[in-house]
């Protein structure tokens, strides 16, 4: 069974940064794409990051591009998120998620338990 | 950007009955459509993919239909497990977009 496992999360300060991980077990972690998903409190899903199997090509939602850079380990089978210049509306549990090929790289089939990011003003 | 409106919002239902949720998509996207399912403090769930192929280990009584912009997720004869929020999600184009989630009570 997919096993994904965020960790980073935390308190930040408005303008500061974080780093997200998130470690894959329990298939071929560099088949597939990986993406980031957030929640705010009680609200939908946001798509947030997206990356290829290979890490050679990414897509970024337009509310995070040029502050958020997702990579991957594929030899660490790991996911990442960097997240600088952080505001206080990216509050949110982020969630790892296992696409598919990149050409349905957005099909997410496996997700992880999550991580809170909150930022305080 | 690709927008999801699922419809309706919420609705109640009991143990039993059918119940049909229907997302919409603002253009077309052949069937690169997902159904997911959340259940509070929980993460969500992958349900359904390719508008109506279902996730491994995911009871029958869920299916999905529909092509293009119009597109449904039944559920037949509802369990208690059942309750929860479904939401729709596109993967034809960037942005990935999610439709608002459709909150599924008990009656």
């Amino acid at each position: 069974e997919v096993q994904l496992l965020e960790s980073g999360g935390g308190l930040v300060q408005r303008g500061g940064s974080l780093r997200l991980s998130c470690a894959a077990s329990d298939f071929m972690f560099s088949y597939y794409a990986m993406g980031w998903v957030r929640q705010s409190p009680g609200k939908g899903l946001e798509w947030v990051s997206i990356i290829s199997e290979s890490g050679a090509d990414t897509h970024y939602a337009d509310s995070v591009k040029g502050r958020f850079t997702v990579s991957r380990d594929n030899s660490k089978n790991s996911l990442f998120l960097q997240m600088r210049s952080l505001r206080v509306d990216d509050t949110a549990i982020y969630y790892c998620a296992k696409g598919g090929t990149w050409s349905f790289g957005g099909n997410f089939g496996s997700w992880g338990q999550g991580t809170l990011v909150t930022v305080s003003s | 950007d690709i927008q999801m409106t699922q419809s309706p919002s919420s609705l109640s239902a009991s143990v039993g009955d059918t119940v049909t949720i229907t997302c919409r998509a603002s253009q077309g996207i052949s069937n690169y459509l997902a159904w997911l399912q959340q259940k509070p403090g929980k993460a969500p769930r992958s349900l359904i993919y390719a508008a109506s192929s279902l996730q491994s280990g995911v009871p029958s009584r869920f299916s999905g239909s529909g092509s293009g912009t119009d597109f449904t997720l039944t559920i037949s004869s509802l369990q208690p497990e059942d309750f929860a929020t479904y939401y729709c999600q596109q993967y034809y184009a960037y942005p990935l977009t999610f439709g608002g989630g459709t909150k599924v009570e008990i009656k």
